[in-house]
């Protein structure tokens, strides 16, 4: 067990619809990170939050949103869902931000989109 | 785009036997990760080299880092069943952000 938690596990869900997928990261962790793996991309990085600021961000789309919440925790905003959406979506945190650490998975949402 | 690109893209070895998986990158790197998915599941963190070091152990992993060659390895002595599952190498780029940029796997078999 990574200390990350994700909410919820599997969600299924119709085209153009919008989901909110949830994470909280390990305790006194700052950074969080979301991934999607897909079978065609692999695991691509989506974004990055850290103390509630966006810190980087990766080849996602304008339909996705984040945000990080003062308690830490981060939500992402998959919106107007195409059946290309459906794929894992990972959280990750790690301690700080400024030079890499480890950074820990959760256990991951599987989105299907139908 | 993938930053890593491991290989082989699938090994099937006995009990016993030792595991070895390679890792390719293209650009200068701060650090290399290797994380294992069991099907399906989240990533569990192995190992983290940073591009200073040349080799690093834990338990019955060895990871190797050429900054040189730009490759890295992940050997796995006396593989179990129980390490059956994906691995990935994942770096960030030195000068860039601390996400991290996969590869694709290697699908490791442990036969019992």
């Amino acid at each position: 067990d990574s200390g990350v938690t994700q909410t919820p596990k599997h969600l299924i869900t119709a085209t153009g619809q919008r989901v909110t997928l949830r994470c909280s990261p390990r305790s006194g962790d700052l950074s969080v990170y979301w991934y999607q793996q897909s079978l065609d991309q692999g695991l691509q990085f989506l974004i990055q939050y850290y103390n509630g600021e966006e810190r980087a961000k990766g080849n996602i789309l304008e339909r996705f949103s984040a945000q990080q919440f003062p308690d830490l925790h981060s939500e992402l905003n998959l919106s107007s869902l195409e059946l290309g959406d459906s794929a894992l979506y990972f959280c990750a945190s790690s301690v700080s931000s400024g030079y890499t650490y480890e950074q820990y998975f959760g256990p991951g949402t599987r989105l299907t989109v139908t | 785009s993938q930053q890593g690109e491991e290989d082989p893209q699938a090994l099937s070895i006995q009990e016993g036997e030792n595991a070895t998986m390679n890792c390719s990158y293209k650009t200068s790197i701060n650090n290399l990760q290797w994380y294992r998915q069991n099907s399906g599941r989240g990533l569990v963190h192995l190992i983290l080299i940073r591009s200073n070091e040349r080799e690093k152990h834990s338990g019955r992993l060895r990871v190797t880092l050429d900054t040189s060659k730009k490759s890295s390895s992940l050997l796995i002595t006396a593989s179990r069943a129980a390490d059956t599952a994906s691995y990935f190498c994942a770096t960030d780029r030195q000068g860039g952000s601390e996400k991290l940029v996969f590869g694709k796997g290697t699908k490791l078999t442990v036969n019992p």
